[in-house]
């Protein structure tokens, strides 16, 4: 059974687009993120999402917005795709106090042509 | 969170051990080392945490001197499977809102 479960896997989609990127865990987490990892390899947190309390990396375009139907499920909405939103999101949960760690999914590699 | 400064590459043979050293001069007091793994194509995979001394699971260990400016993770007799990027990150990350930062790893290579 797989725990953090992303879809698409892989999603190419023109420039002015929106998109949406679902995920799921099955681990009963209390806690949500969103992470992009450049062409550079460089992982950077989106967002944090824990009992309806969203942290926003400052640096995040607002055209990124996640969205929670429940405590399994952390969506990421993408309005107005750019060329530089390409690249791999992955999403990953965590329980209580144990932010330090993380269960990470296979990742949706992005692709704004 | 504390910057964290660690080798870009290395590059080992199976069944080695392999010490990945990472330097955090600016560790704060409640501040955690924590490991995480990346396989090429899929997402990183916490490894081990710990805050002082020398702590090991079933993956690895990890020593923390007494002045925890520096922690080495080490893998014991890797193998081919192990080729990897290893992320140091230094924090209180006991709480989500201290979110993970990742720096540029450790890019591992094992070799037959």
């Amino acid at each position: 059974d797989t725990a953090v479960s992303q879809t698409p896997k892989y999603l190419v989609t023109q420039m002015g687009n929106d998109k949406s990127i679902k995920c799921e865990q099955n681990l009963g987490h209390d806690t949500m993120y969103w992470y992009k990892q450049d062409s550079k390899k460089f992982l950077k947190i989106m967002f944090s999402y824990n009992n309806k309390e969203l942290i926003i990396n400052e640096t995040v375009p607002n055209r990124f917005s996640p969205k929670s139907p429940d405590k399994a499920h952390l969506n990421l909405h993408i309005n107005s795709l750019e060329l530089g939103d390409s690249a791999v999101y992955f999403c990953a949960s965590s329980q209580g106090d144990r932010a330090y760690e993380q269960y990470f999914g296979p990742g949706t590699r992005l692709t704004v042509t | 969170l504390a910057k964290t400064t660690q080798p870009i590459s290395m590059d080992s043979y199976e069944g080695q051990e392999v010490n990945i050293t990472c330097s955090h001069n600016n560790i704060a007091t409640n501040d955690y080392i924590t490991w995480y793994q990346q396989f090429p194509s899929q997402g990183p995979r916490f490894i081990i945490q710990g805050y002082k001394t020398k702590v090991t699971n079933e993956v690895a260990s990890l020593f923390i001197p007494a002045d925890r400016k520096s922690s080495t993770l080490s893998l014991p007799r890797v193998s081919l499977s192990d080729t990897a990027v290893y992320y140091c990150l230094v924090g209180d990350m006991r709480n989500a809102g201290n979110m993970l930062t990742f720096g540029g790893g450790t890019r591992l290579m094992v070799k037959p």
